[in-house]
């Protein structure tokens, strides 16, 4: 079967900008998480989803950004007012469910740059 | 909270010797740690995990790790490199409970160089 997918796997934009990042689970995978991956860093959670719910948005650096999951499988990131510190690569993962020692499966992600 | 410290951003080695990826993490509560590799343009591929069963982890591609929690670390070995293993290497821990969820906290990554 199909792998985790993400669209657009490159999106280039002005500041000030909004964007729409989108990530397409493993079908039948109620977890979701979407991770930010910072040039030379490792991945930095921003938010998970069990089913349609954002269940733990604890990662989400300000208002700018939020994520949607409204049919319980594919998930939009969104970032308003984009500013060139948000360039980075996001990831989204799925796995079957939300539990720490489950297997999380990553997209290629989504470079987004801010000029 | 819990973190992660890779020690080394960049590793090499000869083609045939001894891998060493170094893991050290801080967790208040018993941990589950894991091992992902990350190729050019692809996503984070498991490598990995401990779960609390037995200490020393078997992964893919002959791949290794040995939970030592007197150490707190999760150090990722293999016997012999191969060119294939150049790639980034990266060390996460999830804790059970809460809101945790099962996300992961992710190191800084180790990228590691096969030269013949």
């Amino acid at each position: 079967g199909a792998g985790v997918s993400q669209t657009p796997s490159n999106k280039v934009t002005e500041k000030g900008k909004y964007v729409e990042l989108r990530c397409d689970p493993i079908s039948g995978h109620t977890a979701l998480y979407w991770y930010r991956q910072s040039l030379g860093q490792g991945p930095e959670f921003l938010i998970y989803f069990q089913g349609t719910g954002a269940a733990d948005d604890s990662g989400l650096p300000n208002d700018r950004f939020f994520a949607v999951r409204p049919e319980g499988s594919v998930s939009t990131l969104k970032i308003q007012r984009t500013e060139r510190g948000d360039s980075a690569v996001y990831l989204c993962a799925s796995g079957a469910r939300g539990s720490s020692y489950n297997e999380q499966f990553f997209g290629p992600g989504t470079r987004l740059t801010v000029l | 909270a819990q973190s992660v410290t890779q020690l080394g951003s960049h590793v090499s080695v000869s083609e045939g010797a001894l891998v060493l990826l170094r893991c050290n993490y801080s967790s208040s509560v018993p941990p589950y740690l894991f091992w992902y590799v990350q190729y050019p343009n692809q996503g984070l591929q498991l490598l990995l995990k401990y779960t609390s069963a037995a200490t020393l982890v078997k992964g893919i591609n002959g791949f290794e790790a040995e939970f030592k929690k007197s150490e707190t670390s999760f150090h990722l070995t293999k016997p012999s490199a191969h060119m294939s293993d150049a790639a980034e290497y990266f060390c996460a821990v999830s804790v059970e409970g809460g809101t945790s969820y099962g996300k992961l906290t992710f190191g800084q990554g180790t990228i590691l160089t096969v030269h013949p």
